[in-house]
């Protein structure tokens, strides 16, 4: 079956540091790769998406490029805000079944001023 | 307008009754879903519905069960409520097509049984 590994946390990052939040994924096909975000005491939200090899995402300054040969999409960004303080969470869809979505565990950022 | 809309936002109850929860969208999608969030942050996929089919149901109790009356209304009905039952429950939907299938989540219902 289908599965996500994301990198464990929690992560605490001080501002305007690099922020990497790796994420790995086992899938038959070519799924679409995403990237959520869940704020305190909300749902999620999107984040970024890529749909096919070599794709990058990108968002409010977060990137992430599809990369089938490690069959990875690592989320980064250059300099993280106190205001990114949240739960990450990978995911995929095989597009085969359109309701068959697989997360990740989610990695918890929080970043101090 | 709010795209994705939980009813309701929290709820408290005891061991062995029957809740239901809520879920409408307004983006005219085709799939929506269940997901249940644990303490630890896991999210689990319960059930999704397109045009008001199943099309996966994940190993849940046979407790739970999903009616949807219409293709924008995704009910969540809780029988025999267990203490393992608290979480958020979330609803999502999303538009389908070939490449996309980017999820909208609804803000969550805070479910505790005691």
């Amino acid at each position: 079956g289908n599965s996500v590994t994301q990198m464990e946390g929690p992560v605490t990052l001080s501002e305007e540091a690099f922020l990497t939040i790796n994420c790995t994924y086992t899938a038959t096909g070519y799924p679409s790769l995403f990237w959520y975000v869940q704020y305190p005491g909300e749902g999620l939200q999107l984040l970024l998406k890529a749909t096919k090899a070599d794709d990058k995402g990108s968002n409010k300054g977060f990137e992430a490029t599809y990369r089938k040969e490690t069959t990875s999409f690592h989320l980064e960004k250059g300099s993280v805000q106190v205001s990114d303080s949240a739960v990450y969470f990978c995911a995929l869809t095989p597009r085969a079944n359109a309701g068959k979505s697989t997360f990740g565990d989610g990695t918890t950022l929080t970043v101090k001023p | 307008d709010t795209a994705v809309s939980q009813t309701p936002k929290y709820l408290v109850t005891q061991m062995g009754n029957d809740k239901s929860i809520k879920c409408e969208q307004n983006l005219g999608h085709d799939t929506m879903y269940w997901y249940k969030q644990d303490s630890k942050k896991f999210l689990k996929i319960m059930f999704s519905y397109n045009n008001k089919e199943l099309i996966i149901n994940e190993t849940v109790p046979n407790r739970f069960s999903p009616k949807s009356p219409d293709k924008a209304h995704l009910n969540l009905h809780i029988n025999s409520l267990e203490l393992g039952d608290s979480a958020v429950y979330f609803c999502a939907s999303s538009p389908g097509g070939v490449l996309s299938y980017e999820q909208y989540f609804g803000p969550g219902t805070r479910l505790t049984v005691t």
